[in-house]
């Protein structure tokens, strides 16, 4: 069974600084893999999408990289600002399933 | 215009009751979801629907049964609720194929 697993659970950093989000999950056998971000009482917002034949994506500062055969994905975030403290959770969805595994998150605070 | 949008936000009420959570998208996606999400924060599906077809039921309690009555609508029902039930419910939906799920903001049950 699919388990995914983020790393670190909490990360503060200073406004400005580069940073780097890890998941990794247990079985690399993977349709494909999605990066949330989630604000305090509100729903997941989508960020980025990973098919399992990509190696990463971008979008504007984030930029999402995939490794099946290790079994990682890290998020890399770029010149951070206060606006992206969040909880960002990464959800892999298995081959030929609908079901998403989610990670438990990664709840980020930037200082400005 | 919100895409995929829940009613309530919030829901309180007492053990032994019978409530519904509503969730309509206006994406014309294919599936929609519903997950739960504990008090650590941890997201774990519960239900799948693909054009009113049940895919998924992930060892959820028969308490809990979702009702489609069309495409763009999957409700959830849940039957004397349980001190347990407590967290907060998310309904998602996705098109076809490796497109990405969009959330719905969320309800926050709480059972008094």
């Amino acid at each position: 069974k699919q388990e995914v697993t983020q790393i670190p659970a909490a990360l503060s950093v200073p406004e400005g600084e580069n940073l780097v989000l890890n998941c990794s999950f247990t079985d690399s056998a993977i349709y494909n893999l999605q990066w949330f971000r989630q604000d305090p009482g509100k729903g997941l917002t989508s960020l980025l999408l990973i098919q399992s034949s990509q190696r990463e994506q971008t979008s504007g500062r984030l930029n999402a990289s995939l490794d099946k055969s290790s079994g990682r994905s890290t998020l890399y975030i770029a010149a951070s600002q206060p606006g992206d403290s969040a909880t960002y959770l990464c959800a892999v969805r298995p081959h030929n399933n609908n079901d998403m595994r989610f990670g438990a998150g990664t709840r980020l605070t930037v200082k400005p | 215009d919100t895409a995929v949008s829940q009613t309530p936000k919030y829901l309180v009420t007492q053990m032994g009751n019978d409530k519904s959570i509503k969730c309509e998208q206006n994406l014309g996606h294919d599936t929609m979801y519903w997950y739960k999400q504990d008090s650590k924060k941890f997201l774990k599906i519960m239900f799948s629907y693909n054009n009113k077809e049940l895919i998924i039921n992930e060892t959820v309690p028969n308490r809990f049964s979702p009702k489609s009555p069309d495409k763009a609508h999957l409700n959830l029902h849940i039957n004397s609720l349980e001190l347990g039930d407590s967290a907060v419910y998310f309904c998602a939906s996705r098109e076809q194929g490796g497109a990405p799920q969009h959330f719905g903001d969320g309800t926050r049950l709480s059972i008094l």
